[in-house]
């Protein structure tokens, strides 16, 4: 069974500039999480999808980051613009439904300079 | 405040040392999951668990829901148990995490 995929793995863009990351989820999946992990702390929830429909983004700053999930499978994550303090590397989990096991993608490190 | 919280931060043992890592929580939950994150930053779910123990091959998690707490035991460790140990908790369809456990072993 293929992975979570997350592509690229690493990006480096200077302040203000834009940057999206995509995600591929376990086939069958319903449930897709983008977190946002700095350096030395937990990983933090930006936003959840069940299928193609935002349960929970609640920590996620609408003011320059949005997410979408179209056609329920894939997902991609803008920041627009970005700012030093988003360096992170953000995660890509998936699952099959609310309240189960998550399976993580191998993360995008990003940098912003 | 911080709804979960891992204890030590930091360990270095020696190989083939019996390890323990410590996660306590403020919430009432519905499943506790330990995550090992290597390197490079992917994460690897070890256990998910709501009561009692499990054990899959050289760890062992056991969780006391009364008093909200879990530990995560590695035994006879190695160089390559080395990683970050994430404690994740459930109290509803949210993850919360623990700020994660960075575990050095020594040969």
């Amino acid at each position: 069974e293929a992975g979570v995929a997350q592509s690229p793995r690493y990006k480096i863009i200077e302040k203000r500039q834009s940057v999206a990351f995509w995600c591929n989820p376990i086939s069958g999946h319903a449930t897709l999480y983008w977190y946002q992990q700095i350096l030395g702390q937990g990983p933090k929830l930006l936003i959840q999808f069940q299928n193609n429909g935002v349960v929970d983004d609640s920590q996620l700053p609408k003011d320059r980051f949005s997410a979408e999930r179209l056609k329920g499978v894939d997902s991609t994550l803008k920041i627009q613009p970005a700012k030093l303090e988003d360096s992170a590397v953000y995660l890509c989990a998936s699952s099959t439904g609310l309240a189960v096991e998550q399976y993580f993608g191998p993360g995008t490190r990003l940098t912003v300079t | 405040k911080n709804e979960v919280e891992q204890s030590p931060q930091n360990l270095t043992a020696q190989e083939g040392e019996f390890i323990t890592i410590n996660c306590s929580y403020s919430v009432g939950i519905s499943a506790l999951h330990w995550l090992q994150q290597h390197p490079g930053g992917g994460i690897v779910s070890l256990f998910m668990l709501s009561s009692g123990k499990k054990k899959h091959g050289r760890l062992i998690a056991t969780i006391n829901i009364q008093e909200k707490h879990s530990s995560l035991h590695i035994t006879a460790s190695h160089p390559r148990d080395s990683a970050v140990y994430i404690c994740a908790v459930m109290p509803g369809n949210q993850f919360y995490f623990g700020t994660g456990t960075s575990l050095t072993v020594i040969p």
